[in-house]
């Protein structure tokens, strides 16, 4: 069964400074992977997704994420945060299968920025 | 143009009542989903359905029981509630075909609060 991994559970950065999000998966075959992210008292919004092809993939608001199969890792990243950044990303991974498919979560890792 | 929508938004009942919650989704999509969000903020799909046919069901007590009328509708109805029940609950749907790839769509959430 795949995993997700997030390390940091509470990250907290400066308007302006860069950002990383950490995310490390278990999957035994090549997986899906998607960031969302969750604005306070809102739902999930996609913010990028990597399926095959280039391991740098672009998204909304800015944000982009290397898939490193070396590290089993799918980090996010963003060069300038903005106020309106803060909020709560998931990474997950999606698992095809035949007649099934599911997203495995992480356990989120909240952003706080200052102003 | 809401693409998924719950209603309500939230619901605070007591303890042994029965309730549902709604969703419906206007993309035209032939999957849709139920997650549960627990108050660490971590989130567990519980049931997926495929033109009206149960696909995934995960650990989840016999109490919550799903119904599709139709492709467009999944609703969560939940018999004798539970302290432990009370978490946000998130609707999304997808296309299956290449599911893997396409993105889920989340709905804004209900919160549940029982008491």
């Amino acid at each position: 069964a795949q995993s997700v991994t997030q390390p940091d559970i509470h990250i907290t950065v400066s308007e302006g400074a860069s950002l990383e999000l950490r995310c490390n998966y278990s999957y035994g075959a090549t997986p899906y992977l998607f960031w969302y992210v969750q604005s306070p008292g809102q739902g999930l919004q996609l913010l990028l997704k990597y399926f095959s092809g280039d391991t740098l993939v672009q998204g909304i608001k800015g944000f982009e994420a290397e898939f490193k199969r070396s590290q089993s890792s799918f980090n996010l990243r963003k060069p300038s945060v903005h106020w309106s950044d803060a909020a709560e990303y998931f990474c997950a991974v999606g698992a095809p299968g035949a007649g099934s498919y599911q997203l495995t979560f992480g356990k989120g890792t909240k952003l706080s920025v200052i102003p | 143009d809401t693409a998924v929508s719950q209603t309500p938004k939230y619901l605070v009942t007591q303890m042994g009542n029965d309730k549902s919650i709604k969703c419906e989704q206007n993309l035209g999509h032939d999957t849709m989903y139920w997650y549960k969000q627990d108050s660490k903020k971590f989130l567990k799909i519980m049931f997926s359905y495929n033109n009206k046919e149960l696909i995934i069901n995960e650990t989840v007590p016999n109490r919550f029981s799903p119904k599709s009328p139709d492709k467009a509708h999944l609703n969560l109805h939940i018999n004798s509630l539970e302290l432990g029940d009370s978490a946000v609950y998130f609707c999304a749907s997808s296309f299956m075909e290449l599911a893997g790839e396409n993105e889920q769509f989340f709905g804004p959430g209900t919160r549940l609060t029982v008491l």
